[in-house]
């Protein structure tokens, strides 16, 4: 079945630094690709939908260039937390479709801004 | 916009025992998906409803969708360990937008 893989799975940085991660579509192409954000014990809340290229849509209060999405090819979008701050710190995590099948997710990223 | 109602917030049952948790949409569905997620992890697809009446078994979980495809609920039988975790309830309102969650119901299984 489809996955979906997300890197890295956990990942620490210093205040002020930039934090990237990877969210691969590893056997469909998905030409639309979802963030979610989750804070413990919360759902999961949409921070922006990213569009093979074309620029990602963003949900309102999410910051744009706080969260760049970068979606180049039909396999591959990356988000990265530009100057991470420690409440930056949480649970983020992909996911992508190729219809008519169901929306699957990546195993998340936990980042840690110290 | 879309909100969905999830109960139990938390449910602790005791292995053997079938439990249920609900869904419940403020507006019809396109279709209702149910996800499990263990914590600080990704999440599992485990069903996908599209018709109102709609009913879809896996092993031991069932989940169904109403007529008027608002509401959904997922039943467990014979609860086992290996059920614990979180379990949310994804709405899709058209069909390819991306999913509104539930805040989820969090299961402990005790022997």
């Amino acid at each position: 079945g489809a996955v979906v893989s997300q890197h890295p799975s956990r990942v620490i940085c210093k205040s002020g630094t930039s934090v990237k991660i990877e969210c691969r579509s590893l056997d469909f192409q998905a030409t639309t690709m979802f963030w979610y954000r989750q804070f413990p014990k919360q759902s999961l809340m949409l921070m922006a939908t990213s569009n093979e290229g074309s620029k990602a849509t963003y949900e309102q209060g999410v910051e744009k260039d706080k969260f760049l999405i970068n979606h180049a090819s039909l396999t591959l979008s990356t988000l990265t937390v530009t100057s991470a701050h420690p409440e930056d710190s949480s649970f983020y995590i992909c996911s992508a479709r190729s219809l008519p099948s169901p929306l699957h997710f990546g195993n998340g990223t936990r980042l840690t801004v110290t | 916009s879309q909100e969905l109602e999830q109960s139990p917030q938390s449910l602790i049952v005791q292995e053997g025992k079938n439990l249920t948790i609900n869904c419940t949409s403020s507006k019809t569905l396109y279709g209702l998906y149910w996800y499990k997620q263990k914590y600080g992890e990704g999440l599992i697809f485990l069903m996908m409803l599209q018709k109102g009446g709609e009913e879809k078994s896996h092993e031991k979980i069932t989940a169904k969708l109403d007529e008027k495809k608002q509401q959904s609920s997922l039943h467990i039988t014979a609860s086992q360990p290996s059920h614990a975790g979180i379990y949310l309830c994804g709405a899709d309102p058209t069909g390819n937008t991306p999913l509104v969650f539930g805040k989820g119901t969090r299961l402990s299984v005790i022997a």
